[in-house]
């Protein structure tokens, strides 16, 4: 079955500079990574996801980039804001099939004003 | 659009006793409703999946006897934990997948329900 890694588990950065959150996946049959923002005490937020057939893109201060040959994906925040610390799950799963998001492990990140 | 609802937010019962949970998708109809379990500083644990009208597939480890779902329209799902015991307190949250739409494969989540089982 698909395992997801993600990486760093705790990441601190300075408000207005950028953030990056890197997570792999093992299964090639994977096609769709949707990245979550938890804030506490509530349900994820889906911020930002990406198909297979697409390498980049980007929402405004948020950027998503995959590398479906190294099976690895990445989010990118820009211009950090105080309102951006959050815990951030990445995920993947299969579009067909049994529809199963499998989740990293999360990220918890602090912007220090 | 997209927006998922879960009552109540927090519940505590006393051990023993069994509590429902409600999820809830209020604009659109889902094909797929998802219950997870999530604990303090960790990720997302599914529990089971449920499709309208038929049995819900529990994953591995999840004792369906204990955690019945019943997936009773397009717009509702509930999760009753019977005889709650004091491991069984979590957060709970559900999450649903559109019936149609362009985009038929985003998932979105509710806003989770705190258990406390004293």
């Amino acid at each position: 079955g698909e395992n997801v890694e993600q990486h760093p588990s705790t990441l601190s950065v300075q408000e207005g500079d950028s953030a990056v959150i890197k997570c792999t996946y093992s299964d090639s049959a994977s096609n769709y990574f949707p990245w979550y923002k938890q804030e506490l005490g509530k349900g994820p937020q889906l911020i930002i996801d990406i198909r297979s057939n697409v390498g980049e893109k980007k929402d405004q201060r948020i950027a998503v980039t995959l590398n479906k040959t190294a099976k690895h994906f990445s989010l990118h925040i820009t211009e950090t804001q105080p309102e951006d610390s959050a815990v951030y799950f990445c995920a993947a799963k299969a579009i067909q099939g049994a529809q199963k998001l499998v989740f990293g492990q999360g990220t918890r990140l602090t912007i220090n004003p | 659009g997209a927006v998922v609802s879960q009552h109540p937010s927090w519940v505590i019962c006393k051990s023993g006793t069994s509590v429902k949970i409600e999820c809830r998708s209020l604009d659109f109809q889902a094909t797929t409703m998802f219950w997870y379990r999530q604990f303090p500083k960790q990720s997302l644990m599914l529990m089971a999946t449920s499709n309208e009208g038929s049995k819900a597939t529990y994953e591995q480890g999840v004792e369906k006897d204990k955690f019945l779902i019943n997936h009773a329209s397009l717009t509702l799902s509930t999760l009753t934990v019977t005889s709650a015991h004091p491991e069984d307190s979590s957060f709970y949250i559900c999450s649903a997948i559109p019936r149609s739409g362009v985009i038929y494969y985003e998932q979105y989540f509710g806003p989770g329900t705190r258990l406390t089982v004293t």
